[in-house]
């Protein structure tokens, strides 16, 4: 019962090295996301998707890309990694809401999280 | 934009003693509110939901309410144990779509 599996667990990095943190989740949820978490100030959203083929940016998108070419995985690359991203970064997904009851149709739906990518920059 | 806060950061008390922790929000409009349990160097475990219509939820020693119109919830922790100590984070989701977290109260129980 994998549930949403993020890789790795722990990454250092210099200063304008790339990378990318993967997350995949075999629950068949539509709705995948990618939050830092920082001391004092709890998760911020940095992209989100709502299916295969589409994105959209969160709170502090800027440094981070995103893609989602299938429904299980949804990647995090950094582009030029700097000291301000050292963080936690936490992959969420959640079930795909019913059909046909409009805005009420996401009120039940829990997130699920994955275990977190510890990440440093040098 | 949606602020959520906990009060307060951090909280210790005795074994057996009850927890009560809270979080407001100043956007009524939500869809659900949710509490979260983070260990350390773990990632968070969903502890319960409460939809927007619903005036709490339970489940075992865990009880919270939701007070819509005030922006404010309470999770109640009864007859603590020292395997509570953990991080409590509440999140709301609005009409984006989108959780907004507040930062925690890290709680310790003493054995």
């Amino acid at each position: 019962n994998a549930g949403v599996t993020q890789t790795p667990k722990f990454q250092v990095l210099k200063t304008g090295q790339s990378m990318t943190l993967q997350c995949a989740q075999d629950m068949n949820h539509e709705y995948m996301s990618w939050y830092r978490q920082d001391p004092g100030m709890g998760l911020r959203l940095i992209h989100y998707s709502v299916g295969a083929g589409i994105t959209d940016q969160g709170e502090v998108p800027n440094g981070y890309n995103v893609s989602r070419s299938t429904t299980e995985d949804f990647p995090l690359r950094l582009l030029s990694a700097a000291p301000s991203q050292t963080s936690v970064y936490f992959c969420a997904s959640r079930k795909p809401p019913p059909n046909g009851q409009g805005v009420r149709r996401h009120s039940n739906q829990p997130q699920h999280f994955g275990d977190g990518t510890r990440l440093s920059i040098l | 934009k949606q602020e959520v806060t906990q009060i307060p950061a951090a909280l210790s008390v005795p074994e057996g003693e009850n927890l009560v922790l809270n979080c407001s929000f100043t956007d009524s409009a939500i869809y659900n509110l949710q509490w979260f349990r983070q260990d350390p160097g773990k990632g968070l475990t969903s502890l319960l939901l409460i939809q927007s219509s619903q005036r709490e939820q339970t489940s075992g020693r865990l009880n919270a309410s939701l007070d819509k119109s005030s922006g404010r919830s309470t999770l109640y922790i009864a007859a603590s144990q020292p395997g509570d100590s953990a991080t409590y984070l509440c999140a709301v989701l609005a009409g984006d779509y989108k959780l907004s977290f507040g930062a925690g109260t890290t709680v310790t129980v003493r054995a």
